[in-house]
């Protein structure tokens, strides 16, 4: 097993564009989690899914943020409407019933 | 909502010494878990404790858990230069929440 993995590693856009990303998480595990990082920061909940289902989240999380995971598999979290306060490394990590989770190396997005 | 709070946020010491930082939470935690960041990496996990009390080592580390389950610590003997990194620690109160709130860690610096 490779870990989790997150594509692109990198994502420049212009603010008012959409962007989405991807997560692929260890095959095992049952649990996916979003969470968004800035400099200086520890990692800020966004959302989690159990299998396919989402089942919890955050209430600081904009409208203009949607994830999925279709079938349990993968994952994409969409940002519509970028703005500057986007800007944040977004994390993927996966679980097995919650205990430890493994992130992925994540995807710095910047608007500009 | 609940809140997790790390002190001190930066310490620097010289390789050998010792070197601890502390964790402390709003609100009754059903655990704690442990990450450490490196510069430029992900988080990866450390530790998970559960119970009131708890002690666990992994070689030079030492993690506590609070006897009423709102504070942990984490103390390294005789750090080395491969110390070096963020240390941050989550908390899950387990009240209907699937989320772990991050404390905004602690950036260990050795100075060789």
């Amino acid at each position: 097993d490779t870990g989790v993995s997150q594509n692109p590693r990198h994502k420049i856009t212009k603010r008012g564009q959409n962007v989405t990303f991807r997560c692929d998480p260890i095959s095992e595990h049952n649990r996916l989690y979003w969470y968004r990082q800035t400099l200086g920061q520890g990692p800020e909940f966004l959302t989690y899914f159990q299998n396919e289902a989402q089942l919890e989240k955050s209430r600081l999380l904009s409208d203009r943020f949607s994830a999925e995971r279709p079938k349990g598999s993968f994952s994409t979290l969409e940002i519509q409407r970028t703005e500057q306060g986007d800007s944040a490394m977004y994390l993927c990590a996966s679980s097995l019933d919650g205990v430890g989770y493994t992130f992925g190396s994540g995807t710095r997005l910047t608007v500009v | 909502g609940q809140q997790v709070m790390q002190i001190p946020q930066y310490q620097h010491v010289q390789e050998g010494e010792d070197f601890t930082t502390y964790c402390n939470s709003s609100t009754t935690l059903s655990n704690i878990q442990w990450y450490k960041q490196r510069p430029g990496g992900h988080p990866v996990f450390l530790i998970q404790l559960v119970k009131s009390g708890e002690v666990k080592k992994q070689k030079r580390l030492t993690f506590q858990f609070g006897e009423a389950k709102k504070n942990s610590s984490l103390h390294i003997t005789a750090t080395q230069t491969t110390d070096v990194g963020t240390y941050f620690c989550a908390g899950s109160d387990g009240a209907g929440s699937y989320q772990l709130t991050f404390g905004k860690g602690t950036k260990l610096s050795v100075i060789p």
